[in-house]
């Protein structure tokens, strides 16, 4: 079984700059999240879809970060205008279709972001 | 606001000794509790927790969960150099769907 993918896998660009970042999650996995972890820190939740719905966005600063989920496969994360704080290693996540008890969410090696 | 708290933060010892890694919580109804390793981007799914009481094993790696005291462990024994990670815990709600990490305990295991 194939895992998360993402990609870029490193990505530096000057602060006021836009980066997006991309992620496919495992097959038929419905839910899938975005994390930022900064350095030192625990992963934090930026964003949560289920298919192609946002469920939670609460802690997404939304007057520079965008998410989408076209089609509920593929999602991208989007940072227009970039600041230094927003460097950080952004996670990727899927999890199954709920329907067992299973909370494990599988994990995508990351996109690390540097903004200078 | 639902929290997740860690200790130690970093801890380093020497191949073959025993460590307990501590998480305690605060969460709205509360699901489930989650460790994960994370050597180097990705974490690692290591036990999902539910039931106060019943320990969850994976050859040197166990862990326990008291949802009187709202706390977990995870215990390593005979450590190895590969044991170096991040350990992570999370919790989810009820409604599994939102999870919310600690900041993680850096293990350093010393040959």
């Amino acid at each position: 079984e194939a895992g998360v993918a993402q990609s870029p896998r490193y990505k530096i660009i000057e602060k006021r700059q836009s980066v997006a970042f991309w992620c496919n999650p495992i097959s038929g996995h419905a839910t899938l999240y975005w994390y930022q972890q900064i350095l030192g820190q625990g992963p934090k939740l930026l964003i949560q879809f289920q298919n192609n719905g946002v469920v939670d966005d609460s802690q997404l600063p939304k007057d520079r970060f965008s998410a989408e989920r076209l089609k509920g496969v593929d999602s991208t994360l989007k940072i227009q205008p970039a600041k230094l704080e927003d460097s950080a290693v952004y996670l990727c996540a899927s999890r199954p279709p709920r329907g067992g008890f299973t909370d494990t969410q599988y994990f995508g090696p990351g996109t690390r972001l540097t903004v200078l | 606001e639902d929290k997740v708290v860690q200790s130690p933060l970093s801890l380093v010892v020497h191949e073959g000794d025993t460590v307990t890694l501590n998480c305690s919580y605060e969460v709205t109804n509360f699901r489930s509790l989650l460790w994960y390793k994370q050597e180097k981007k990705a974490p690692t799914f290591l036990f999902m927790l539910t039931s106060s009481g019943i320990e969850k094993k994976s050859g040197r790696l166990s862990s326990i969960l008291d949802k009187k005291e709202l706390f977990s462990i995870l215990n390593i024994t005979a450590t190895q150099t590969g044991d170096s990670a991040v350990y992570l815990c999370a919790v989810s709600d009820n409604y599994g769907q939102n999870f919310v990490f600690g900041p993680g305990t850096r293990l350093s295991v010393l040959p």
